[in-house]
């Protein structure tokens, strides 16, 4: 079982380019999860998806979209990045009404 | 404010000592509290888990929910050089959202 696969694991991108960030599950979880790591700065929840075709703002959505492809996959995107946006980003999932959520190996992302 | 509240440190102890992390938070709804561990350029796993107010132990490891006060803490006991690590204390309210908001993180290095 892989569990939760994020691509790419690293990226540097121009200012206003944007990208896509994937996040796959293989553990048939219901909830899936986009945060930021920043130094100093915790966890910070961009967007959350309790369900395939709902999707939920978190504390920081400015600047981001995101689509719940389907149960397993749960994209984060980026339309114009800004330098602000310099981050790891991780992907978590869990099963509705379980405590432990399962998180990606993170995605380096550098805006310049 | 934030919903959850956790003293980002950092914290340096000498092996074999207490180590006291605590969270304060301001949603009533939360139910589920939890603590994750992060070594560095990983992703966070699940320590440990509280539901509603009360203790755990898990080996050197427990926790305490105060609801009334709205305060959260992990302690550890004996603590080693591999217990050094970011502690992330993480909420949830139950049923309904399926939001899970994490404090800011605890950096905690133990001595040899």
């Amino acid at each position: 079982n892989a569990g939760v696969t994020q691509t790419p694991k690293f990226q540097v991108l121009k200012t206003g380019q944007s990208m896509t960030l994937q996040c796959a599950q293989d553990m048939n979880h219901n909830s899936m999860y986009w945060y930021r790591q920043d130094p100093g700065m915790g966890l910070r929840l961009i967007y959350y998806s309790a369900s395939e075709g709902t999707t939920d703002k978190g504390e920081v959505p400015n600047g981001y979209n995101v689509s719940r492809l389907n149960k397993r996959e749960f994209s984060l995107r980026l339309e114009s990045a800004a330098p602000s946006q310099t981050s790891v980003y991780f992907c978590a999932s869990r099963d509705r009404g379980q405590t432990e959520a399962f998180f990606g190996q993170g995605t380096r992302l550098t805006v310049v | 404010q934030k919903e959850v509240e956790q003293d980002p440190g950092p914290l340096s102890v000498p092996e074999g000592a207490i180590v006291s992390l605590n969270c304060t938070y301001s949603n009533s709804a939360f139910q589920y509290f939890m603590w994750y561990r992060q070594y560095s350029r990983k992703g966070p796993e699940l320590l440990m888990y509280t539901y509603s107010s009360g203790n755990k132990e898990d080996g050197r490891f427990t926790a305490q929910v105060d609801k009334s006060s709205k305060y959260i803490s992990l302690f550890i006991r004996d603590s080693q050089p591999s217990d050094s690590a970011t502690y992330l204390c993480a909420m949830s309210p139950q049923g309904g959202s399926e939001k899970l908001v994490f404090g800011k993180g605890t950096k905690l290095t133990v001595n040899p």
